[in-house]
């Protein structure tokens, strides 16, 4: 059964940093492109940050590069996401999901976490 | 960056009733739609890819239609189990965008 299990969300000022983590199982991990997506409370999903099955490409949104870093660890089936300069506007529910055919950047996503809840405040 | 607008942005239905949910978007992006539900709570699921492509256990009840800028989900006989929001999603052209999403809800 395939599974992701995000981690690392907590409360954090603004202008700090934070590190999440998403556990992966049950499939290959480094056959697939893997994002990071986001919703603010109430709100739409907003995809953030790409990376492939070897970390030779990732991609970010506009709204988080420079501040955001996707990296991954296949040997530990494990994907990361590094956020520093975090503002008000990037609380949010954070999701890291699978892409669904494993080979293209550009994707559907067939499996998600359950999320990990960022709140940026002082 | 391609924009997704779907419409409406929310729904009121009955069990039974069918209901139709479109999503447009800013380009034509051929057939690079996804369609999505979220239940309160939980994390969005894939329900269709590139834009006919159903995923394992969908209900027949869902169908799409459209390519190229105008796409539609239908639910043809709506269930209590359908009652959800639904996202659209372009996977043609990063940066991936998403609908604002269509909220369903009993009516």
């Amino acid at each position: 059964q395939m599974e992701l299990v995000e981690s690392g969300g907590g409360v954090v000022r603004p202008g700090g940093s934070l590190r999440l983590s998403c556990a992966a199982s049950g499939f290959t991990f480094s056959d697939y492109y893997m994002t990071w997506i986001r919703q603010a409370p109430g709100k739409g999903l907003e995809w953030l940050a790409t990376t492939s099955g070897g970390s030779r490409y990732s991609t970010y949104a506009a709204s988080v590069r420079g501040r955001f870093s996707i990296s991954r660890d296949n040997a530990k089936n494990s994907l990361y996401l590094q956020m520093n300069s975090l503002r008000a506007e990037d609380s949010a529910v954070y999701y890291c999901a699978k892409s669904h055919l494993g080979y293209l950047p550009n994707d559907a996503f067939d499996i998600w976490g359950q999320g990990t809840v960022v709140t940026v405040s002082p | 960056d391609i924009q997704m607008t779907q419409s409406p942005s929310s729904l009121s239905a009955s069990v039974g009733d069918r209901v139709i949910i479109t999503c447009r978007a800013s380009q034509d992006i051929s057939n690079y739609v996804n369609w999505y539900q979220q239940k309160p709570g939980k994390a969005p699921k894939l329900l269709i890819s590139a834009a006919s492509n159903f995923q394992s256990g969908v209900p027949p009840r869902f169908s799409v239609s459209g390519s190229g800028t105008d796409f539609i989900l239908t639910i043809s006989s709506l269930q209590p189990d359908d009652f959800a929001t639904y996202f659209c999603q372009q996977s043609h052209t990063t940066p991936l965008t998403f609908g604002q999403g269509t909220r369903l809800e009993i009516k």
